[in-house]
Order: structure tokens, then C-alpha cells, then sequence
């Protein structure tokens, strides 16, 4: 099947900080990535769709200045959570469209980040 | 738009078959998908269906009746590590972004 990877896989910052969190389709070209957060016992929430190219679609509630996203190649988006706070910790996870024969979205491994 | 229900949990002994019900509300359809997700992980891709019918993987399987707006996961000869979450979506746009269930939690005991 399809890889997708992520990095870093975990990351710890001051609060007030930047982090960059990269999303990488191994194997195949994605013209569509998307991010999600997932804050424990909870479900995965949408948080924008990344298109190669253009700028990216957020979600209703999403702050576009606080979380750049970047989707500079077919292999590579990327999510920058800017002025981090304790309030950012979270489990964040991409994921990639694949339309090279069935139409698929493989999920990245996710990064957990916790703010202090 | 789109509604998903699926249970919220589900609990089977080691060896058993466990079947995982979807169902979907939905103005348009491109497919279905389902995903497990083991507590602390990303999902990890099971299946996707477009064309009644099951499909067979391995231990697992998937169903789906669009016409009835149903789908099933199941999952055969259940072993421990099985216990995870599952999750079926559906996409919502062109751009293939899902909407979620809300996971069923299956639980093997022992």
C-alpha cells in the first residue's frame, strides 16, 4: 500500500514557539493532503485541505494565521503551528489522496506535540 | 450532507466474528471507506468500496448496499490485537475530503 510519513513523529516546545510539521507521500504523487487534530478520547477533526499549488481550504473555527499550510510539491505538505500554546498540544495527522488507480486516502503516522 | 452512525461499541471473544454496521445519509456518493485506529496511532486504511458487493481481505471484509446507504465491516477469526477503533467515512467533495463516524470501539477478550 501507500506510505505517508511525518515529521518529527513527536515534538516538545516552549510556548510562544513556532513548529513545523512535515507531511510526505513516499510512493505516490498527492495532489490533495489534508490535516487533522485529535485531542485524546476524541475523534479526528478536520482541519484544512491542502492543495498542491494553491492556498489551502480551512475549516469553520480554524485559524489560517495560526496554522500555515504549505503545499509546495506532489509529495510534500507541510503545517506550521505558529505562537504555540498549551492549548495547541494535540495529536496532528495528514493524510494523502492517492487517484493512481482506487481513489484512496492514506493516513501519515501522526506527530504529537505538547506545548509547555 | 452527511450522516454516519455506526455503534459505539462492540465486544467479542478471541476467534469470534465481529461485524461493524454503517450507515450513511448522503446527497452524493463517491465510495465508502474504513479505517482502524489503535488508541495513541494515526488510521490505517482497511477498505474502500464504491460497487455493491463485498470484498474480501484477508480476515477482513467489506460490504456495502448503496442503495440501502449500509455497510459493514467484518472482521473474522478476531485476534487480540483487533481491539481498536473503527471508522467508516465517506468523502464529501471533489477534493475527496472524509466525513467520519464516530468509531466503533471493539473490545477482545480473551
Amino acid at each position: 500500500g501507500a506510505v505517508v510519513s511525518q515529521h518529527p513523529s513527536w515534538v516538545i516546545c516552549k510556548s510562544g514557539t513556532s513548529v513545523k510539521i512535515e507531511c510526505r507521500s513516499l510512493d505516490f504523487q498527492a495532489t490533495t493532503m489534508f490535516w487533522y487534530r485529535q485531542f485524546p478520547k476524541q475523534s479526528l477533526m478536520l482541519m484544512a485541505t491542502s492543495n498542491e499549488g494553491s492556498k489551502a481550504t480551512y475549516e469553520q473555527g480554524v485559524e489560517k494565521d495560526k496554522f500555515l499550510i504549505n503545499h509546495a510539491s506532489l509529495t510534500l505538505s507541510t503545517l506550521t503551528v505558529t505562537s504555540a500554546h498549551p492549548e495547541d498540544s494535540s495529536f496532528y495527522i495528514c493524510s494523502a489522496r492517492t487517484t493512481s488507480g482506487a481513489d484512496t486516502q492514506y493516513f501519515g503516522p501522526g506527530t504529537r506535540l505538547t506545548v509547555l | 450532507g452527511q450522516n454516519i452512525d455506526q455503534p459505539t461499541e462492540m465486544t467479542a471473544t478471541e476467534g469470534a466474528i465481529v461485524q461493524i454496521n454503517c450507515t450513511y445519509q448522503t446527497s452524493g456518493f463517491n465510495g465508502l471507506f474504513w479505517y482502524q485506529q489503535h488508541a495513541g496511532e494515526a488510521p490505517t486504511f482497511l477498505s474502500y468500496n464504491v460497487l455493491d458487493g463485498l470484498e474480501e481481505k484477508g480476515r477482513f471484509s467489506s460490504f456495502l448496499s448503496r442503495s440501502k446507504g449500509y455497510s459493514y465491516l467484518l472482521l473474522k477469526e478476531l485476534q487480540m490485537k483487533d481491539s481498536a477503533s473503527y471508522l467508516c467515512a465517506v468523502p464529501t467533495d471533489s477534493w475527496g475530503k472524509l466525513q467520519f463516524g464516530a468509531g466503533t470501539q471493539v473490545v477482545v477478550t480473551p
